[in-house]
């Protein structure tokens, strides 16, 4: 199993430009999250998805983020316009719950992205 | 409101000692609660949970520790190796939210030879 895949690994932007962050989830898995980590208030949820469908956003900064998924598999998180505090890396995260595990999730590798 | 407190942004032990990494919540709906570590350039893995009707939790040298009173959880690592040296995250839910996690800011463990 290739595990979350995350494209891409790095992303510098110049402030006013549009930046696009792709997850493929892990097959099988029905949840899928997207998280921002910063030195001040660590893992942020921005948002999830529970089968396709956005069940809470309320992580989501302001109108200039948005969040898809256009299949079962693949999501993607958009900045525009992107401005520099919004430097930070991306995480998204699946699962699929279990009882011995019921909330364990699966994190890829994270998009650093760099506003300028 | 950070509703999951890690304190102490770094740690410091020495190789074969034991390391205490504490969190502190203040949610009181939530049931369960997950350790992750997460090593530089890498996205975060899971490392060991405990559920609210438990104290403790033990899987090898990592041991959860509980107290609902006091809205307190540690991890115990014993010993300690260099290769636990990373960023560990703690993380508390309700697991009637469909698995949503609330994470704290982290601590920097370093183990030191």
């Amino acid at each position: 199993d290739a595990g979350v895949i995350q494209s891409p690994r790095h992303e510098v932007t110049e402030m006013g430009q549009e930046v696009t962050l792709r997850c493929k989830l892990i097959s099988g898995h029905n949840s899928l999250f997207w998280y921002r980590q910063t030195m001040m208030r660590g893992l942020e949820l921005l948002i999830y998805f529970n089968n396709n469908v956005p069940i809470d956003d309320s992580g989501m900064p302001e109108d200039r983020f948005s969040a898809k998924m256009p299949n079962a598999s693949f999501s993607t998180l958009k900045i525009q316009p992107s401005e520099p505090r919004d430097s930070a890396v991306y995480f998204c995260a699946s699962s699929s719950p279990r009882p011995s595990s019921p909330s364990e999730q699966f994190f890829g590798p994270g998009t650093r992205l760099t506003v300028l | 409101d950070q509703q999951v407190k890690q304190n102490s942004p770094s740690l410091s032990v020495q190789e074969g000692r034991i390391s205490i990494l504490n969190c502190d919540y203040t949610n009181s709906m939530f049931d369960y609660f997950l350790w992750y570590k997460k090593y530089p350039a890498e996205g975060p893995t899971f490392l060991i949970s405990i559920s609210s009707i438990k104290d403790k939790n033990e899987d090898g040298r990592f041991t959860v520790f509980l107290n609902k009173s006091a809205k307190h959880l540690s991890l115990h690592i014993v010993p300690s190796q260099p290769g636990d040296s990373a960023v560990y995250f703690c993380a508390g839910t309700n697991t009637g939210t469909a698995s949503k996690l609330t994470f704290g800011t982290g601590t920097r463990l370093q183990v030191t030879l």
